[in-house]
């Protein structure tokens, strides 16, 4: 099955930028998802790539996926107390129809 | 549209009931999935339906959980003879295709 692994935790002070790494295992995926989840909620969609993107920017952020490596990256820019929260990637799975979620990387956001 | 339905937010029961999780998903999505989120951890797939047939189900989804989606619209989840490993968040999700599938706010379940 896909594993994704990311990293638990991330400190950025307020105004800097923020990238949030992550790797998979299951390179036929056709859509590599990032996810936000605040505490006690569900989960937001924040952006999405194409498995034939190398890039995707959408305002504050950026996603680069290095589809050899099978590594994917969320950048936010001019990160802001309100970005704290747990970052999810998720490839999508066409075998399965699933989405698989690594474990999430907890972004704080210092003042 | 509201975006993905969940009802309810908060379930506690005692150990050995039954319990069952409602999910309305967004209008015109056919793809409706079923995960299952415990502390500290990222959601993990339990069951997908396509329209009204469930198409995939994860070897996690013991015989004591079955899901239901009988007009391809609103799905349920039940759980039958609660244990306190079942105490999770549970959260659906539908898209129209494979692509950006939405959350709901999930249901949040205490066995005690």
């Amino acid at each position: 099955g896909e594993d994704v692994e990311q990293s638990l935790f991330l400190s950025v002070r307020e105004g800097d930028s923020s990238v949030i790494n992550c790797t998979y295992t299951d390179s036929s995926s056709t859509y590599l998802y990032w996810y936000k989840q605040e505490p006690g909620a569900g989960l937001q969609l924040l952006t999405y790539i194409f498995s034939n993107m190398d890039m995707k920017q959408d305002q504050r952020l950026t996603v680069l996926l290095n589809k050899k490596d099978k590594h994917l990256s969320l950048r936010i820019a001019d990160t802001q107390t309100g970005d704290s929260a747990i970052y999810f990637c998720a490839p999508f799975r066409d075998a399965g129809n699933m989405l698989t979620f690594g474990g999430g990387t907890r972004l704080m956001v210092k003042p | 549209d509201t975006g993905v339905s969940q009802d309810p937010r908060h379930k506690i029961t005692k150990r050995g009931q039954n319990v069952t999780f409602r999910c309305d998903p967004i209008s015109e999505h056919n793809r409706l999935y079923w995960y299952r989120q415990t502390l500290g951890q990222g959601p993990e797939f339990l069951t997908y339906f396509q329209n009204e047939a469930q198409l995939e189900k994860s070897r996690l989804l013991s015989d004591r959980f079955s899901a239901e989606r009988p007009k391809g619209s609103f799905s349920t989840l039940e759980i039958q003879r609660t244990e306190q490993g079942d105490s999770a968040m549970y959260l659906c999700a539908s898209s129209s295709r494979g692509e950006r599938a939405f959350f709901g706010q999930g249901t949040r379940l205490t066995v005690v």
